[in-house]
C-alpha cells in the first residue's frame, strides 16, 4: 500500500526558511515521479514543484523558481522541500503526492499534508 | 493553460444527476496517442485530494461507477449519475499537457 505522510510545516516568519519531508513506503520510490502541491486555506489546488529520478527532470510553479527546492534521498525513500524566503501568501497546507508513471503523469496517491503559516 | 470550471457551486438533489464542467484555454489532446490529458479530483472536507479519473474518462478502481468523465480537446464534463450523500465534496479538473494546472473547484451541496 502507497503511503505518504509529510512533516515540518509550522509557523515561520516572513523572509524565514523551512524544510518539508515525506516519508514514502509502500513502492519503489527510486523511480518514481513526485510532487509537492499546496492549498491555501479555503482555497484550490496548486502544483508547487515536481521530482522525477528516472529520467531526471525537476518542475517548479512560477510562484516557488528561485526560492523553493525539491530533492530526495533514495537511501531513506523520503522526498523534501526546502523553502526560504518564505511570504505570506505562501500559507498553505503543502501535499506531498505521487504520479503513477513518467508516462501517467498525474497525480495518483496524496499524503495528508502539512500546515505552513507564514506570519509575523 | 488555464483551467476553468463550472459552477463554481451546485446542489442537486439525492439521487439527481450532477455535471460538473471544465474548460481549458488550450487542448489538451496529444494526437500523436489520442489521450487528452485531463484528470478530476475529489476532496471531502479535511482530507487530500483523491483521484477520480484520469486520460478524461478512465475511472480509477474502486471510484462508483456512478462517477465518469466525458470531453475532448478543450471542453470536459465530470457527471454523477445519481447523487449520494457521501459524494458532497469539492472537484477539481487538472490538465497534464503541459506542466499542471488545477481549476478552481466546484462545491456539489445536498439540495
Amino acid at each position: 500500500e502507497v503511503q505518504l505522510v509529510e512533516s515540518g510545516g509550522g509557523l515561520v516568519q516572513p523572509g524565514g526558511s523551512l524544510r518539508l519531508s515525506c516519508a514514502a513506503s509502500g513502492f519503489a520510490f527510486s523511480n518514481s515521479v513526485m510532487s509537492w502541491v499546496r492549498q491555501a486555506p479555503g482555497k484550490g489546488l496548486e502544483w508547487v514543484s515536481v521530482i522525477s529520478n528516472s529520467p531526471f527532470n525537476i518542475y517548479y510553479a512560477d510562484s516557488a523558481k528561485g526560492r523553493f527546492t525539491i530533492s530526495s534521498d533514495n537511501s531513506k525513500n523520503t522526498l523534501f522541500l526546502q523553502m526560504n524566503s518564505l511570504r505570506a501568501e505562501d500559507t498553505a497546507v503543502y501535499y506531498c503526492a505521487k504520479f503513477y508513471s513518467s508516462a501517467d503523469s498525474f497525480m495518483a496517491y496524496w499524503g495528508r499534508g502539512t500546515l505552513v503559516t507564514v506570519s509575523s | 493553460i488555464v483551467m476553468t470550471q463550472s459552477p463554481d457551486s451546485l446542489a442537486v438533489s439525492l439521487g439527481e444527476r450532477a455535471a460538473i464542467n471544465c474548460k481549458s484555454s488550450q487542448s489538451v489532446f496529444y494526437s500523436s496517442n489520442n489521450k487528452n490529458y485531463l484528470a478530476w479530483y475529489q476532496q471531502k472536507p479535511g482530507q487530500p485530494p483523491k483521484l477520480l479519473i484520469s486520460w478524461a474518462s478512465t475511472r480509477e478502481s474502486g471510484v462508483p461507477d456512478r462517477f465518469s468523465g466525458s470531453g475532448s480537446g478543450t471542453d470536459f464534463t465530470l457527471t454523477i449519475s445519481s447523487l449520494q450523500a457521501e459524494d458532497v465534496a469539492v472537484y477539481y479538473c487538472q490538465q497534464y499537457y503541459n506542466t499542471w494546472t488545477f481549476g478552481q473547484g466546484t462545491k456539489v451541496e445536498i439540495k
